[in-house]
């Protein structure tokens, strides 16, 4: 089955603890994104990936990173997470920018 | 900057009652114009792409067109079913980043 996956789907952590969320898509894509939705901001992109070993900002990259070392994955890094990433983030993935982007779950991320 | 804002926040409609969402967008370059429709919880899924003024698409009860400035989603006769929030994004000439809107909260009740 073609899908996007991301892990945890949940997960609640401490002010400056790292951490990483995976997302993994089996469709061969070539452009992967992460985005953050909060209520009354809508979804905004974080970083994005347009092929392995290239990546670029979106919006709101303070705080995150990210790597493309495999076409496969692409993890969303928080190396120290503050309570304002608190958020629902989403990864998705597409043959290319202006293709159909195939989402993720979703993570739902709590930092105290 | 490019922006993306739809309007209006929140729709309801009865079941049949037929209405239009908006998508105005400023964007240097349009590269490309998404709709997508999320349902609670879950991450969006795609509907339509439009690349260039005049272009429409249809979709069951739905049809997307697209001008220069705005892009509606037209929706006929609705149904319960179609409750969700309905999301449009840009792609435009600065890079391969995608901008969404707020989203269009829509409730058809019966």
């Amino acid at each position: 089955e073609a899908q996007v996956t991301q892990n945890p789907r949940y997960l609640i952590t401490v002010t400056g603890k790292k951490l990483t969320v995976t997302c993994s898509q089996n469709m061969n894509h070539e452009y992967m994104s992460w985005y953050r939705q909060d209520p009354g901001l809508g979804l905004r992109q974080i970083y994005y990936s347009m092929n392995v070993e290239v990546t670029d900002k979106g919006d709101v990259p303070e705080g995150y990173k990210v790597s493309r070392k495999e076409k496969r994955n692409f993890p969303l890094i928080l190396e120290s997470p503050s309570p304002n990433q608190t958020s629902l983030y989403f990864c998705a993935s597409s043959f290319g920018s202006l293709n159909e982007q195939f989402f993720g779950p979703g993570t739902r991320l709590t930092v105290l | 900057e490019d922006q993306v804002t739809q309007s209006p926040e929140a729709l309801r409609l009865q079941e049949g009652e037929s209405s239009s969402l908006n998508c105005s967008y400023t964007v240097s370059g349009l590269r490309g114009l998404f709709w997508y429709r999320q349902d609670p919880g879950k991450g969006p899924d795609f509907l339509f792409t439009l690349y260039s003024a005049g272009e429409e698409k249809e979709k069951e009860r739905l049809k997307a067109t697209l001008t220069k400035k705005e892009s509606f989603l037209h929706i006929t006769a609705p149904k319960p079913e179609d409750s969700a929030t309905y999301l449009c994004a840009s792609g435009g000439n600065s890079g391969y980043a995608l901008n969404f809107g707020k989203g269009t909260s829509l409730l058809v009740t019966p």
